[in-house]
């Protein structure tokens, strides 16, 4: 099993939508949580850091479920620009300030 | 945010020549930095970390002797694909931390295409 997984998508998304989906980590020892974005060929950019009480940024909110053990991401009012690809990544006690990253979720906004 | 730069953004080389990749961070010391490896629509899986001044740590599977990094300042760390064959080709990205950043966050730097013919 996987340390990080995703469901890799894509989702369709109609422009205007709301669209969420889960990021599940096995290690119950993760510290730290990440939501990056990625565009076709380029570097992650980090999106969000995921909070214990969950955060929200703009359309953009995360939570984290320590007891099921995974982070969502929530994107409100889906802009065309917003079709990325959508990394969780997560830092465990034992690993320092290493992220694992998961495979990423597409996600397709349409008009 | 911070500044991660990575050069070259693009090479591509003959089978059995060497490249450097260099990664810099330009306004903020990074205590460490880590190289990862894209393969086309795959994640970015973890190859090293790289703390200033000492031995790189690299992950199961990743040959060290084939791999070579370099983090001989706290702006800059080099990886060098010594001997690049073709199953080398991929999406090489570095990421630096200081110490002084917030939950542990990284900086990416923009990535180095290689394709090795």
């Amino acid at each position: 099993r996987k340390e990080v997984e995703q469901d890799p998508g894509p989702f369709n998304v109609p422009e205007g939508a709301t669209v969420a989906f889960n990021c599940t980590y096995s290690n119950s020892a993760s510290q730290s949580f990440f939501w990056y974005r990625q565009d076709c060929r380029k570097e992650p950019k980090l999106l969000m850091s995921v909070y214990s009480s969950g955060n929200e940024d703009g359309r953009f909110t995360a939570q984290l479920n320590r007891a099921s053990q995974y982070i969502s991401l929530l994107i409100r009012d889906s802009k065309l620009s917003d079709s990325a690809t959508y990394l969780c990544a997560v830092t465990f006690f034992s690993a320092g300030n290493k992220l694992t990253f998961g495979g990423g979720t597409r996600v397709l906004v349409k008009p | 945010g911070a500044v991660v730069s990575q050069h070259p953004s693009r090479v591509i080389c003959k089978s059995g020549t060497s490249v450097k990749i260099e990664c810099r961070s330009l306004d903020f010391q990074a205590t460490t930095m880590f190289w990862y490896r894209q393969f086309p629509k795959q994640s970015l899986m973890l190859m090293a970390t790289s703390n200033e001044g000492s031995k790189a740590t690299y992950e199961q599977g990743v040959e060290k002797d084939k791999f070579l990094i370099n983090h001989a300042s706290l702006t800059l760390s080099t990886l060098t694909v010594t001997s690049a064959h073709p199953e080398d080709s991929s999406f090489y990205i570095c990421s630096a931390s200081s110490t002084s950043g917030r939950y542990n966050e990284q900086f990416f730097g923009p990535g180095t295409r290689l394709t090795v013919l």
